[in-house]
């Protein structure tokens, strides 16, 4: 079945840099794009970017444009997202998630993986 | 502030109908088809709808999606205990040039 894993969570420092990866199984890594989206405690769902595993080319949230790279690993079937300059407001639940494309609307998310806890604290 | 809105809260007794609606705009919602989402929170978000009323596989019938103007609107009939959950409505944005989120709805069953 299709999959996606995350790796585990993380705790980093004010000013430091977060890698996550997210590992995709049971489909050809290279026919999907990559989602990356964030839940903050208590708060909805944020949209970062996303990449195309076929070329890697990315696509950014204007708000991360300048802190987070997304890049891919076609041999392990394996999709990473680094944000950089980390603040206690990067403190959330980051989730990757397979986008189906939709030409006639809005593409959507599926599935999710199961989300990596990222706590920015001193 | 979510670029779509929707109301934080919804709640009903079991057997009963509830509505959640999701407002937006002529640049993603009037523009764009509408997804909506469940989450559990503490395990991964799941589709519940796509292209404003498709049910994935495995998605009860007591579920329906609909879409209007720059509005949507997810409907349980039926309610049950396990369908308590946080929902969120997303769609494509044309001026921000990204996926926008609702704010979410915390679904209680009395």
């Amino acid at each position: 079945q299709v999959q996606l894993v995350q790796s585990g969570a993380e705790v980093k420092k004010p000013g430091a840099s977060v890698k996550v990866s997210c590992k995709a199984s049971g489909y050809t890594f290279t026919s999907y794009q990559i989602n990356w989206v964030r839940q903050a405690p208590g708060q909805g769902f944020e949209w970062m970017g996303r990449i195309n595993p076929s070329g890697a080319s990315t696509t950014y949230a204007q708000k991360f444009r300048d802190r987070v790279t997304m890049t891919r690993d076609a041999s392990t079937s394996t999709v990473y997202m680094e944000l950089d300059s980390l603040t206690s407001d990067d403190t959330a639940v980051y989730y990757c998630a397979r986008d189906i494309p939709n030409y006639y609307g809005s593409n959507w998310f599926d599935p999710w993986g199961q989300g990596t806890l990222v706590t920015v604290s001193s | 502030q979510s670029v779509l809105t929707q109301p934080p809260s919804a709640s009903g007794t079991p057997g009963q109908r509830v509505t959640i609606s999701c407002s937006g705009s002529s640049s993603n919602i009037g523009s764009y088809t509408v997804n909506w989402y469940q989450h559990v929170p503490g395990t991964a978000p799941k589709l519940l709808f796509y292209s404003n009323d498709q049910r994935p596989s495995g998605v009860p019938d007591r579920f329906s999606g609909s879409k209007s103007g720059t509005s949507a609107s997810l409907a349980i009939s039926g309610l049950q205990s396990e369908d308590e959950a946080d929902y969120y409505c997303a769609t494509w944005d044309d001026s921000l040039n990204g996926q926008v989120f609702g704010g979410g709805t915390k679904l209680t069953v009395l």
